[in-house]
Order: structure tokens, then sequence, then C-alpha cells
């Protein structure tokens, strides 16, 4: 069965920084491309970044380039998200989600609410 | 980007069909491949992949969802709507980066 489980959510402080980690389960990690979607309160979904199987590629919306880091650790089977210069717009829940072939996002975590107030 | 449009509530009456449209502001097809995709999501849960390239049943669901639709329009069916139903859905296109989401049908009972 695949899981995915996040962590590393919480409150911080605008300005400061944040970093979420997501163990997967149940499905060879390195075979897939892996994605961050989020969802502020009462909000959408609005895709993050993704990362291709081998970690060689990265893509980002424009409201995170240059502040967050998509990156993973195949031998953990963990995908990470470094948040730098955290503004109170990134308040969120956010999902780890794996693509499938088809490029849709096939299985997604519970979640880890971030929340940036000071 | 790709812009997405839903309507944002549709209600429904147990039992009956739910058709949930979903407007591309641009083609999301290539050649043959429809790269648009819907989601479930109940309060306080993850979303579920429903329906991948448009019409392509997900591992598990049941066969009263089916999905159609090709280019800018596509639309989402349940038919019949079970109680189990009532969420929200949301419509993705993969076509180009980034890749947008629709703001979501909530379905409601009448």
């Amino acid at each position: 069965e695949v899981q995915l489980v996040e962590s590393g959510g919480g409150l911080v402080q605008p300005g400061r920084s944040m970093k979420l980690s997501c163990a997967a389960s149940g499905f060879t990690f390195n075979n897939y491309d892996m994605a961050w979607v989020c969802q502020a309160p009462k909000k959408g979904l609005e895709w993050v970044a993704t990362i291709s199987y081998d970690g060689s590629s990265t893509y980002y919306r424009d409201s995170v380039k240059g502040r967050f880091t998509i990156s993973r650790d195949n031998a953990k089977s963990t995908l990470y998200l470094q948040m730098d210069s955290l503004r109170s717009e990134d308040t969120a829940t956010y999902y780890c989600a794996r693509l499938d072939y088809s490029s849709s996002f096939a299985y997604w975590g519970q979640g880890t609410l971030v929340t940036v107030s000071s | 980007d790709i812009v997405l449009t839903q309507s944002p509530v549709l209600a429904v009456s147990l039992g009956q069909r739910a058709t949930i449209s979903c407007r591309a502001s641009q083609s999301v097809s290539i050649s043959s491949i429809n790269l648009m995709h819907w989601y479930q999501q109940k309060p306080g849960q993850q979303p579920k992949l429903l329906i991948y390239r448009a019409s392509n049943l997900a591992s598990g669901i049941p066969a009263r969802f089916s999905g159609s639709g090709s280019g800018t329009d596509f639309t989402l069916t349940i038919d019949p709507v079970q109680a189990d139903d009532i969420a929200a859905y949301y419509c993705q296109q993969s076509r180009e980066s980034p890749h947008t989401f629709g703001a979501g049908t909530k379905l409601e009972l009448k």
C-alpha cells in the first residue's frame, strides 16, 4: 500500500525558515517524480514544486522560486521542502504527492499545516 | 498560466446524475492525449485522484464516476450520486507548467 507521511509543519514567524519532510513507503520511490501541493485555509489547491525521480530536475511555481527548495533522498525514500523567507501568504496545508506516468497526482499524503504568523 | 474555470456549487438529489464541468483557457490536449485530471476532496481529508487523462478511472474508484472531454472542455459525471459523494471536486491540467487546478466545485444535496 502506497503511504506518504508528511511532517515538519507548525507555527513560524515571517521571514524565518521551515523544512518539511515526506516519508514514502509501499512503492519504489526512486521510480517516480514527486511534488508538493498546498492548500490555504478554506481555499483551493495550488501546485508548489516538482522534482524528477532522480532529483536532476526541479520545477517551481513563480511565487516560491528562489525561496523554496524541493529535494529528495532516494536512499531514505524521503521528499523534502525547504522553505525560506516565509510570508503570511505561505500559510497552508502542504501535501506531498506522487506523480504517476499519466502526469496526475496519483497518491497524496495527509498533509502538514504551516502557519506563518508573528 | 492555464486558467481552469469551474462552477463553485452544484446541488443534486441522491440517486440523480451530477455533471461537473471544467473549462480551460487554452487547450490541454496534445494529439489525442487529454492532460486533464479530476480529484475528490472531503472535508478534513487529502484529495483523491478519481479520473486521469480526462476519461480513465483511477484504481479503486467506483464505476459511477466517469470523465469526458477534450481540448478546453471537460466533464466529470457521477451517476447515480450517493451520500458518500458529497465533497469538493477539482480539475487539474498537466499540459504545461504551472500545473494549475480549478477552484473546485462543491457538490451539495438539494
